[in-house]
């Protein structure tokens, strides 16, 4: 079967940085997807990656490394306003989105 | 302001009843889809559709229907609410040909339906 697998939830300090991983088995890959959903609210994308290496977007960051199945969202200086979920989603061989059940981030003054 | 529109907001339903979901976009995407997201679990889609006049099953579409007349509306049915469709539904649209690519989803506000 395909599987997304996320932390369900990560605790982080105002203006420190945190690093939320994503693994995943899927059938075939065709880009990975990283969105924030704050609570009560819609999923927003933030970041696509499709080759290894590492795509910088401001203060987050995602990457990478098909060869292992294994992404993750960097994000940097955080602020309250990054209290929120982070969903990873794969595009499998049918061009059709798996969603994990997301990553639950608590930030802290 | 150009997105996606959810209607109702939220909505609780007698099991056994009909219930249709509204969804309309104004950016002429072509790919439209329906999510539903439940506590503990990813977003699971129910259907889809890549253009108008054709629709597709997702992962969980038993119990759902739609209909894609034109590019901006994509209704989402459910002919007789069982509770286990208790849960917050997301319309999404893209540009997508439903083949590879960046294709970035753009997200209803949701629709909470509550089915007793």
């Amino acid at each position: 079967g395909q599987n997304i697998d996320q932390p369900t939830e990560m605790t982080a300090t105002e203006g420190a940085i945190v690093q939320i991983n994503c693994t995943y088995q899927t059938s075939g890959f065709n880009g990975l997807f990283w969105y924030q959903q704050h609570a009560g609210e819609a999923p927003t994308f933030l970041s696509y990656n499709v080759l290894d290496g590492l795509e910088e977007k401001g203060r987050f960051s995602s990457f990478l490394s098909r060869s292992k199945g294994y992404s993750y969202l960097l994000l940097k200086e955080l602020q309250m306003k990054d209290s929120a979920s982070y969903l990873c989603a794969v595009k499998d061989s049918n061009y059709q989105l798996i969603w994990g059940a997301g990553t639950k981030l608590i930030i802290k003054p | 302001i150009a997105g996606i529109t959810q209607a109702p907001t939220s909505q609780i339903l007698a099991a056994g009843r009909r219930m249709t979901l509204r969804c309309t976009q104004d950016m002429r995407h072509n790919a439209m889809y329906w999510y539903r997201q439940d506590l503990g679990l990813g977003l699971r889609l129910i259907h889809y559709s890549n253009t108008a006049g054709t629709t597709g099953k997702g992962e969980v579409p038993d119990g759902y229907s739609v209909s894609r007349a034109n590019t901006d509306d994509f209704p989402l049915t459910l002919a007789s609410a069982v509770p286990s469709q208790t849960s917050v539904y997301f319309c999404a649209s893209s540009d997508s040909d439903g083949g590879p690519g960046a294709n970035v989803l753009t997200f209803g506000a949701g629709s909470r339906l509550t089915v007793l």
